[in-house]
């Protein structure tokens, strides 16, 4: 069946490191890829997307790529803020079932 | 433009009662999407409604249901009410749902403790 696998957090950097969680992926056919983050307190909220393999998603510093051959869509950040302390979450959404499959959610706390 | 709004934001309950939630999406909005998400098993998709008709299911047992009025506005039930039910109950809202891979808003969450 369709899965996302997240890397297990808490993933704890200092302000201004390199972030990457990783995030793969098992479904049929092309789906299209998500990452998410959760404040505390709050629902979730869409970061970026890539709908077709080699796209590249981007907004707020994060980007991610739609990687076929890996089938992968790291999350990665150059720079990392205090404010980026949330629960980032990988998603996939099939054509065929119309469903969207999240992952179990990376903690990340970033120290000043 | 309101964000998704639902109520109430917290409840407690006892085992073997049921429990009403309600979900108010974006106006315009005509899918509403309802998760369920717990420590250990994340975010898991309950059921999706467009135009008062729903249109996708998860697994989950018939003690879970829906409905969705015709202002879009959405509530979900649950009957005899176990202790695994405790969890945060998300609600998302989009203009066409996840067949045109709209884009979906979340509310705040519903957290039901069942004691």
């Amino acid at each position: 069946g369709n899965s996302v696998t997240q890397m297990e957090g808490p993933v704890t950097l200092s302000e201004e490191a390199f972030l990457t969680i990783n995030c793969t992926y098992t479904a049929t056919g092309y789906p299209s890829l998500f990452w998410y983050v959760q404040y505390p307190g709050e629902g979730l909220q869409l970061l970026l997307k890539a709908t077709k393999a080699d796209d590249k998603g981007s907004n707020k510093g994060f980007e991610a790529t739609y990687r076929k051959e890996t089938t992968s869509f790291h999350l990665e950040k150059g720079s990392v803020q205090v404010s980026d302390s949330a629960v980032y979450f990988c998603a996939l959404l099939t054509s065929g079932t119309y469903k969207y499959i999240f992952g179990t959610g990376t903690r990340l706390k970033v120290l000043a | 433009k309101a964000g998704v709004t639902q109520t109430p934001r917290y409840l407690i309950k006892t085992r073997g009662q049921q429990v009403t939630l309600s979900c108010s999406p974006i106006s315009g909005h005509r899918s509403v999407s309802w998760y369920q998400q717990t420590p250990g098993q994340g975010l898991q998709f309950l059921f999706e409604y467009f135009s008062e008709t729903q249109r996708n299911k998860g697994n989950f047992p018939g003690r879970f249901s829906g409905r969705q009025f015709s202002n879009s506005r959405s509530e979900m039930n649950v009957s005899t009410l176990e202790l695994g039910d405790s969890a945060l109950y998300l609600c998302a809202s989009s203009l066409r749902g996840p067949r045109d891979t709209d884009t979906q808003y979340f509310g705040p969450g519903t957290r039901l403790t069942v004691l």
